[in-house]
């Protein structure tokens, strides 16, 4: 049974600072991955979608790198701005061809101005 | 584009009563489901659906239904209101189960039953 794990469960950083992300996944057969943004009181939006044939993909100040293999993927966050406060939720498909996703428990980002 | 819609985004329900959460897409995905978020947890799968006609349960389906007349419109059903069903729901939708599958969210609804 796949499941996905997100450390760390929150984060504190000042304006300016680059961070990353950590998500991992114990069954290394998946199509994709993807990373979702959650803020507070909202639904999800999608940030980025990493084929499994993709070892990278690139949004803006977003970087997700995926290793299957390893069954890990981090979300690199550029210069993090105050707006970047959010939980960010990584997901991987079940595996059956319902294509349901298999959800983290997110991490909590806080950018402190 | 709209996107997935879901009605109403807060309720209040009494221990008891029903209610029914719609969702509708216009992006002619055949894939849909039913998502409920609780406190400090993952995402869990409620029920999906493949296309109109066409259910199964998920993972926590106990004290649900659905029903997929049509391929926009993709409702749960809560028929005897418990307060384990107070959670955030959302309502997802893809072109496809597989490969090269986006997922589309909603906004939730968030439903407290006392």
């Amino acid at each position: 049974k796949q499941e996905v794990t997100q450390i760390p469960a929150a984060l504190s950083v000042p304006e300016g600072e680059n961070l990353v992300l950590n998500c991992s996944f114990t069954d290394s057969a998946i199509y994709n991955l993807q990373w979702f943004r959650q803020d507070p009181g909202k639904g999800l939006t999608s940030l980025l979608l990493i084929q499994s044939s993709q070892r990278e993909q690139t949004s803006g100040r977003l970087n997700a790198s995926l290793d299957k293999s390893s069954g890990r993927s981090t979300l690199y966050i550029a210069a993090s701005q105050p707006g970047d406060s959010a939980t960010y939720l990584c997901a991987v498909p079940s595996g059956g061809s319902q294509g349901n996703l298999i959800f983290g428990k997110g991490t909590k980002l806080s950018v402190k101005p | 584009n709209a996107g997935v819609t879901q009605t109403p985004k807060f309720r209040i329900l009494k221990i008891g009563q029903s209610m029914t959460l719609q969702c509708t897409q216009d992006m002619n995905h055949n894939y849909m489901y039913w998502y409920r978020q609780d406190p400090g947890m993952g995402l869990k799968l409620i029920y999906y659906s493949v296309g109109a006609g066409i259910t199964d349960k998920g993972e926590v389906p106990n004290g649900y239904n659905v029903s997929r007349s049509t391929t926009e419109d993709f409702p749960l059903r809560l028929e005897l209101a418990a307060p384990s069903q107070t959670s955030v729901y959302f309502c997802a939708s893809s072109y496809s189960g597989t490969s090269n599958t986006e997922a589309f969210f909603g906004q939730g609804t968030r439903l407290t039953v006392v």
